[in-house]
């Protein structure tokens, strides 16, 4: 069965300073990822997404993602962030054959940004 | 494109009342959907995946007859909660996957259930 860890639940940068969210995932087969961001009261906003490819993936809102295999990773960075960026970002990964299409997500990791 | 939609955003009912959620994809045609349920401060979790045209499956430890799921349509998938209790309110959200090979969902902004 597959399953995402997210270490980290709380994270507090400054704004201007740079982030990484940590991302570790089990699966037995090629994954699909996929990092969304949730603002309180608010659906799922998807950030970016791997399935092949440069192993370096762009998004949206200036963030990137870095799959790494050996690491079974997929970190989530910005080299600014700003105030906006506070909200709960979650890890998920898909199955890339079968499993119906289903996402399994991490925990959640939870942005504060300090001004 | 790929905006999702939920309604309502927000209901209250009484103890014992059913309440309809209804899941659009306003700008792509979905297969699947699929409902979860969040509670504060917490993650997801996979409630049903619904396929239009045919019945929903429902993951492990979800009661099929309390909600009811119905994908009538390409672009609408319904959650019905029945005889509504304290401990069914929660944050729904609902998801539809747009590119299929991918298995890319785009989420709903989500319906807050307060059942008094």
């Amino acid at each position: 069965a597959q399953s995402v860890t997210q270490p980290d639940i709380h994270i507090t940068v400054s704004e201007g300073a740079s982030l990484e969210l940590r991302c570790n995932y089990s699966y037995g087969a090629t994954p699909y990822l996929f990092w969304y961001v949730q603002s309180p009261g608010q659906g799922l906003q998807l950030l970016l997404k791997y399935f092949s490819g440069d192993t370096l993936v762009q998004g949206i809102k200036g963030f990137e993602a870095e799959f790494k295999r050996s690491q079974s990773s997929f970190n989530l960075r910005k080299p600014s962030v700003h105030w906006s960026d506070a909200a709960e970002y979650f890890c998920a990964v898909g199955a890339l054959t079968g499993g119906g299409n289903k996402l399994t997500f991490g925990t959640g990791t939870q942005l504060k940004v300090e001004l | 494109g790929a905006v999702v939609s939920q309604h309502p955003s927000r209901v209250i009912c009484k103890s014992g009342t059913s309440v309809k959620i209804e899941c659009r994809s306003l700008d792509f045609q979905a297969t699947t959907m699929f409902w979860y349920r969040q509670f504060p401060k917490q993650s997801l979790m996979l409630m049903a995946t619904s396929n239009e045209g045919s019945k929903a499956t429902y993951e492990q430890g979800v009661e099929k007859d309390k909600f009811l799921i119905n994908h009538a349509s390409l672009t609408l998938s319904t959650l019905t909660v029945t005889s509504a209790h304290p401990e069914d309110s929660s944050f729904y959200i609902c998801s539809a996957v747009r590119d299929r090979g991918t298995n890319t969902q785009y989420f709903g902004p989500g319906t807050r259930l307060t059942v008094l």
